[in-house]
């Protein structure tokens, strides 16, 4: 059974700090991964997707890495600003034919002015 | 162009009660999915439906959880004689279909259930 976690659980970090953020999960049998925000009382916005072939993507401040070998994502934000304070989530699409996300616990970040 | 929508944002039912919750998918998708997303259990799926093929249930948690997708657009997640542990935020996806390049999911703002 796949299983995601996320380090560290919280971040807090002043404005223009580069940061990352550690997704790990325990079988590299998948098709894809995706990092997510969620804001408080919203659905979730979807930020990246790594095909399970690929290595980065980036968008933006943003830049998501996938080494499957290892069981482990990260993502990066170049520096932050006090509008990045959300929830991130990792997300990954097992392969075998299984449509469904598997979430990872989520790292709150706030980013302070 | 136009995200998931979901319906109503809000819902506060009595122990007991039936419930609708409702996903419009994004025009074009041919997957849809719902999700939950409780206090105690993160986010975990429910069910999936790609185009006219026969659902997968495998993540509904009791048989008074069901869902229906008509005519391969718009769904309705229905829960039976709802119990105070199926309160959560209930989060519906559509994604352009199964392939490689088709399977990002994009999520709709949720609805929160509150079971008194």
């Amino acid at each position: 059974k796949q299983e995601v976690t996320q380090i560290p659980a919280a971040l807090s970090v002043p404005e223009g700090e580069n940061l990352v953020l550690n997704c790990s999960f325990t079988d590299s049998a998948i098709y894809n991964l995706q990092w997510f925000r969620q804001d408080p009382g919203k659905g979730l916005t979807s930020l990246l997707l790594i095909q399970s072939s690929q290595r980065e993507q980036t968008s933006g401040r943003l830049n998501a890495s996938l080494d499957k070998s290892s069981g482990r994502s990260t993502l990066y934000i170049a520096a932050s600003q006090p509008g990045d304070s959300a929830t991130y989530l990792c997300a990954l699409l097992g392969a075998g034919g299984f449509q469904k996300l598997v979430f990872g616990t989520g790292t709150r970040l706030l980013v302070s002015p | 162009g136009a995200g998931v929508s979901q319906s109503p944002s809000n819902k506060v039912t009595e122990k007991g009660k039936d419930v609708e919750l409702r996903c419009d998918p994004i025009s074009g998708h041919t997957a849809l999915y719902w999700y939950r997303q409780s206090l105690g259990q993160g986010l975990e799926f429910l069910i999936y439906f790609q185009g006219n093929s026969a659902p997968d249930k495998s993540g509904l948690p009791s048989d008074r959880f069901s869902a229906e997708r008509t005519g391969g657009s718009v769904s309705t997640l229905t829960i039976q004689r709802t119990q105070q542990e199926d309160s959560a935020v209930y989060l519906c996806a559509s994604s352009l279909g199964s392939g490689l390049a088709e399977n990002e999911q994009f999520f709709g703002p949720g609805t929160r259930l509150t079971v008194l």
